[in-house]
């Protein structure tokens, strides 16, 4: 079974912190992402990776980068957290075959509050 | 730029009945995969059921089966004999096809009950 691991399920930091999310896939995959997750806004894609050490901005990355130094390890950075990135973060991967699916497998998520 | 609307925020269904959730997407492109995700409460999403536009056929899974209506771009999810276990935030994706990227493109989901 594909295996998506998130560094910390329940998080809190204090607004100017920098902040490190960790997530872990052992499948093998090309790609990987990051989302946010809100009530009533559904998930929103924040960064996501189809190679190692590449990147690629998704809708909403301000205030965010990312870092892919192994292909099973994607990390969010929050460089100065604030109030308004408390949230469900959600990682997911999926495989970078051309014409599959593409089935993104998710992580449990961490949920971040920022005081 | 592709979007996906899920109408109905929250739904409720009875034990052993059937519900149907409601999704519609917007694209200019011919070709895409639709997918339906289930998030239980504080568990992991999982895929439900997937579709390929060029398919015609209705894809179904167990007691989940969608009725994909290309030309509308109406992809409902019905879940028959409604399952305890089925409660959940159920998401509504979209897909360009080809390319090795797969970004996918979320509804902002439908929170099921089920009455017991």
């Amino acid at each position: 079974d594909v295996k998506v691991t998130q560094s910390s399920r329940y998080l809190v930091k204090r607004t100017g912190e920098k902040v490190f999310l960790e997530c872990v896939q052992d499948m093998d995959h090309e790609n990987m992402f990051w989302y946010r997750q809100d009530p009533g806004l559904g998930l929103r894609l924040i960064y996501f990776s189809y190679d190692v050490k590449m990147k690629e901005k998704g809708d909403i990355p301000e205030g965010y980068s990312v870092s892919r130094e192994k292909k099973e390890r994607f990390s969010l950075i929050l460089e100065s957290a604030s109030t308004n990135q408390t949230s469900m973060y959600l990682c997911a991967s999926s495989p970078g075959t051309v014409s599959s699916y593409n089935e993104q497998f998710f992580g449990p998520g961490t949920r971040l509050t920022v005081l | 730029a592709q979007t996906v609307t899920q109408s109905q925020p929250e739904m409720s269904v009875q034990e052993a009945e059937t519900v149907t959730l409601s999704c519609t997407y917007d694209t200019s492109e011919s070709d895409y995969y639709l997918f339906w995700y289930k998030q239980p409460p504080s568990r992991q999403m999982i895929l439900v059921i997937r579709q390929e536009a060029y398919k015609q056929q209705n894809a179904t899974e167990n007691r989940f089966s969608v009725n994909f209506q290309k030309a509308a771009k109406s992809f409902s999810l019905k879940i028959s004999d409604s399952q305890l276990g089925d409660a959940a935030m159920y998401f509504c994706a979209y897909r360009t096809y080809g390319g090795s990227q797969g970004n996918l493109i979320f509804g902002k989901g439908t929170k099921l009950s089920v009455k017991p």
